[in-house]
């Protein structure tokens, strides 16, 4: 059971906007702490997205988007496409535990 | 192009140790934190430990007193030492460079593709 909450899966249909949320708590999320969000190809090592909550990393695409709101974070994306199937993560730091923390992950499927 | 590459992986019994290492290319790691953080296949990432640029070190909990991270910059490298394996300390492991986040900790920038430690008897 992670610390950070992912749901499991979401689906949509190309060109659709899917969201995936990121909850934790006041040491984590709800805190200082920013969110950073990762995503993971099969066979592949995660691949940074977006930090501190809501900047895109270079050469990342305007179609993805970053929100944090009290203990809970999203990544959206929009105009779906079939190669953004992946896993995506959401990571950030948690004061009780002093740890960097990962969310359990969320497999997209476009349909 | 920037590039980490890991090395030293393979098979342990419990209670055996391991020496990793991360070789940097394409990026200024002196002045950079670099961490481990390993993931069992179908399983989110765990960060492991990190070091900073400054030598600072950290651990998560369930490795302190038995993992040992260090760093030569004149190599751009990274070690783990593993001490006194787990069979749950089986996993993937990747080093990673960390950059500043707002708030003082660490998001993580640049991946390499990871070197696999399996503890069985």
């Amino acid at each position: 059971q992670s610390v950070l909450t992912q749901p499991p899966s979401v689906s949509g249909a190309p060109g659709q906007r899917v969201t995936i949320s990121c909850t934790g708590s006041g040491s984590n999320i709800g805190g200082i702490f920013t969110v950073h969000w990762y995503r993971q190809l099969p066979g592949m090592a995660p691949e940074l997205l977006i930090y501190d909550n809501t900047n895109r990393r270079t050469g990342v695409p305007a179609r993805f988007s970053g929100s944090k709101s009290g203990v809970s974070a999203s990544l959206a994306i929009t105009g779906l496409q079939a190669d953004d199937e992946a896993i995506y993560y959401c990571q950030s730091y948690d004061s009780v535990l002093n740890a960097w923390l990962f969310g359990g992950g969320t497999t997209l499927t476009v349909l | 192009e920037v590039q980490l590459l890991e090395s030293g992986g393979g098979l342990v019994q419990p209670g055996g140790s391991l020496r990793l290492s991360c070789t940097a290319s394409g990026l200024t790691f002196n002045s950079d934190a670099v961490s481990w953080v390993r993931q069992i296949p179908g399983k989110g990432p765990e960060w492991v430990c990190g070091i900073s640029h400054y030598g600072d070190f950290y651990y998560r909990e369930s490795v302190k007193g038995r993992f040992t991270v260090s760093r030569d910059n004149s190599k751009k490298s990274m070690h783990l030492q593993m001490d006194r394996l787990r069979i749950e300390d089986s996993a993937l492991y990747f080093c990673a460079e960390a950059n500043f986040a707002s708030g003082g900790t660490w998001f993580f920038d640049q991946w390499g593709q990871g070197t696999l430690v399996t503890v069985s008897s």
